[in-house]
């Protein structure tokens, strides 16, 4: 069946502009988490949505970070006024279940990412 | 908070040869533990998982062992091919939410 998917693959932005990432988790998936990876590291996270709730957005390096997921399906995480240390691939991953459902619904599906580079 | 130290890489090795890739997590209590790759050009996937201790997860031909005692997850794989080359994280899960908490990965390139 179909993966995460996410839009646009590549992202150039001018310093100043805002940007907007969009991901459409696997159809039914409760959980939807968005990662930022620098390049040459591993992916930290930003930000988890349980349906439509955020219910952790601990990981969002500042105010100019902002997500959302309307109706619980496909999400948008947007930048505003981009820096150059936004420069990072932006990964999205869905899971099954939400809370503590079963050890499997924690399982995270991720999607192809999408680079980000400010210039 | 959870936290994961994974070796440093480059990791070269030649085409059959045995791999380790050391793994080793802090945690509050007994999280699941997975390890993913990142195939060149490619998005995250799940490679293995384990879930308690003492669980060995494998696929592929890659096995690593839930070890409480020294909490530690080394990735293993007994004969190693030039497909193989990627980049393998460890993650375990952190509490609450279920956030993966990611190593710095380690670089497997594999020569014929």
């Amino acid at each position: 069946g179909a993966g995460v998917s996410q839009s646009p693959r590549y992202k150039v932005a001018k310093r100043g502009q805002d940007v907007a990432l969009r991901c459409d988790p696997i159809s039914g998936h409760v959980s939807l988490f968005w990662y930022q990876q620098a390049l040459g590291q591993g992916p930290e996270f930003l930000t988890y949505f349980q349906n439509e709730a955020q219910l952790d957005k601990s990981g969002l390096p500042s105010d100019r970070f902002f997500a959302e997921r309307p109706e619980g399906s496909v999400s948008t995480l947007k930048i505003q006024r981009t820096q150059q240390e936004d420069s990072a691939v932006y990964l999205c991953a869905s899971s099954p279940g939400g809370g503590r459902v079963s050890k499997r619904s924690y399982e995270q599906y991720f999607g192809p990412g999408t680079r980000l580079t400010v210039t | 908070g959870n936290s994961v130290t994974q070796m440093e890489g480059p990791v070269t090795l030649s085409e059959e040869a045995f791999l380790t890739i050391n793994c080793t997590y802090t945690a509050t209590g007994y999280p699941s533990l997975f390890w993913y790759v990142q195939y060149p050009g490619e998005g995250l996937q799940l490679l293995l998982k384990a879930t308690k201790a003492d669980d060995k997860g494998s696929n592929k031909g890659f096995e690593a062992t839930y070890r409480k005692e020294t909490t530690s997850f080394h990735l293993e794989k007994g004969s190693v091919q030039v497909s193989d080359s990627a980049v393998y994280f460890c993650a375990p899960l952190s509490g609450g939410y279920n956030k993966l908490i990611f190593g710095a990965g380690t670089r497997l390139a594999v020569h014929p």
